[in-house]
């Protein structure tokens, strides 16, 4: 079956550096993309990662190794608007968007 | 920009009565897709559509039906509505080779 994991929550501090991780066994592979969440509003796209490494963008990196079914979303210099979900999504074999169940990030200041 | 637009934003039905969902989108999208989104479960796919006059379905069709009719809109239906659908509702559209989607802001249905 498919399946993507990811931590429900983390919490960290206003100023630090988080890392979300997120594991995925799918059927075929296309693509791995993160989107953020804020409550009660729609998910909006963050990054896409096609090809093994690292994408930065801003605070904003996102990580993959195909190999190793893995990806990590890492917020540097956390502010308190970034306190949202964050949805890791894979893209089948179909082209269909495979979704994990969304970390919930708390930022404490 | 309007980008998706979902009508309407919140309902309440009863058990058994019917209702549909309208999403419409003015970035000219082939790919629409409307999906479910429940407490601790990831965004599940309902029905989609790869262009005008086509429908597919997803991981969780039963008790749903769509239409696209036209290329800018994408109508989700619930025929007899279950407690079971009760669920935040999220339109999205885009194209197949970005993989990128654009959301609506939500619809939330409450079946009592």
């Amino acid at each position: 079956g498919q399946n993507i994991d990811q931590p429900t929550e983390m919490t960290a501090t206003e100023g630090a550096i988080v890392q979300i991780n997120c594991t995925y066994q799918t059927s075929g592979f296309n693509g791995l993309f993160w989107y953020q969440q804020h409550a009660g509003e729609a998910p909006t796209f963050l990054s896409y990662n096609v090809l093994d490494g690292l994408e930065e963008k801003g605070r904003f990196s996102s990580f993959l190794s195909r190999s190793k079914g893995y990806s990590y979303l890492l917020l540097k210099e956390l502010q308190m608007k970034d306190s949202a979900s964050y949805l890791c999504a894979v893209r089948d074999s179909n082209y269909q968007l495979i979704w994990g169940a969304g970390t919930k990030l708390i930022i404490k200041p | 920009n309007a980008g998706v637009t979902q009508t309407p934003k919140f309902r309440v039905l009863k058990t058994g009565q019917s209702m549909t969902l309208l999403c419409a989108q003015d970035m000219n999208h082939e790919y629409m897709y409307w999906y479910r989104q429940d407490p601790g479960m990831g965004l599940r796919l309902i029905h989609y559509s790869v262009g005008e006059g086509t429908t597919a379905k997803g991981e969780v069709p039963d008790g749903y039906n769509v239409s696209r009719l036209k290329k800018q809109n994408f109508l989700l239906g619930l025929e007899s509505a279950a407690p079971s659908q009760t669920s935040v509702y999220f339109c999205a559209s885009g194209e197949r080779d970005t993989g990128e989607l654009f959301f609506g802001e939500g619809s939330r249905l409450t079946v009592l």
